[in-house]
């Protein structure tokens, strides 16, 4: 089956630092992963998504990561910002599996 | 601009009462998908539609049923809510399953008291 999990339950950034939000899956043969920021109180929303045929992808200040080798995912967020302030998922394949969420605190 | 809306944004049900929540798009998507997400906990599938063709989660409790009368609206019954399942439902959406993005609604939030 498939599972996947997040090595930290809440990661704390220095305002204007960058962000690393990492996750692990254990289905080789997943082909379509999803990062979604979810803030309180609002639904899922989609920041980035990365297909296996590819080991990286950018977007606006946020580039996603993936190993396929070592079945690791990671979502880097560029210079964060207050309204970073979320939990993050990431989603692996077709039938969204979501990790159990790390919460991304900013601190001033 | 709302493309998955859902109503109500919050709702109060008495244990052993049905309650329905309400999911509708405009993305004229085929999927759609409803999820329950209780407090500081990851969104848990429950079930979703491939256009009519309901889909089941093996561990969904029977409690939980869907209805999607057309593709614009789906809808979430809860036969007889008891207390552990006051949680935020989530409606998503997606084109087609596998390799797409979802949309998802802002979610209600189920009290049962």
């Amino acid at each position: 089956g498939e599972s996947v999990g997040l090595h930290l339950p809440t990661l704390s950034v220095q305002e204007g630092d960058n962000s690393i939000i990492n996750c692990a899956y254990s289905n080789s043969a997943s082909d379509y992963f999803i990062w979604y920021k979810q803030e309180s109180g609002k639904g899922p929303q989609f920041i980035i998504d990365i297909r296996s045929n590819m080991d990286k992808r950018q977007g606006q200040r946020v580039t996603v990561l993936l190993n396929k080798t070592v079945k690791h995912l990671s979502l880097q967020i560029a210079a964060t910002q207050p309204g970073d302030s979320a939990v993050y998922f990431c989603v692996v394949n077709d039938k969204i599996i979501f990790g159990k969420g790390t919460r991304l605190h900013i601190l001033p | 601009d709302a493309m998955v809306i859902q109503n109500p944004r919050y709702q109060v049900t008495q244990f052993g009462k049905p309650v329905t929540l309400s999911c509708s798009q405009t993305l004229n998507h085929n999927v759609m998908y409803w999820y329950q997400q209780k407090s500081s906990q990851a969104p848990k599938l429950l079930f979703h539609y491939y256009d009519k063709d309901f889909n089941n989660e093996a561990d969904t409790p029977d409690n939980f049923q869907s209805r999607r009368p057309n593709t614009s609206f789906c809808f979430l019954d809860i036969r007889s809510p008891g207390l552990g399942d006051a949680a935020m439902y989530l409606c998503a959406t997606s084109r087609e399953r596998g390799n797409n993005g979802y949309t998802f609604g802002s979610g209600t939030r189920l009290t049962v008291v």
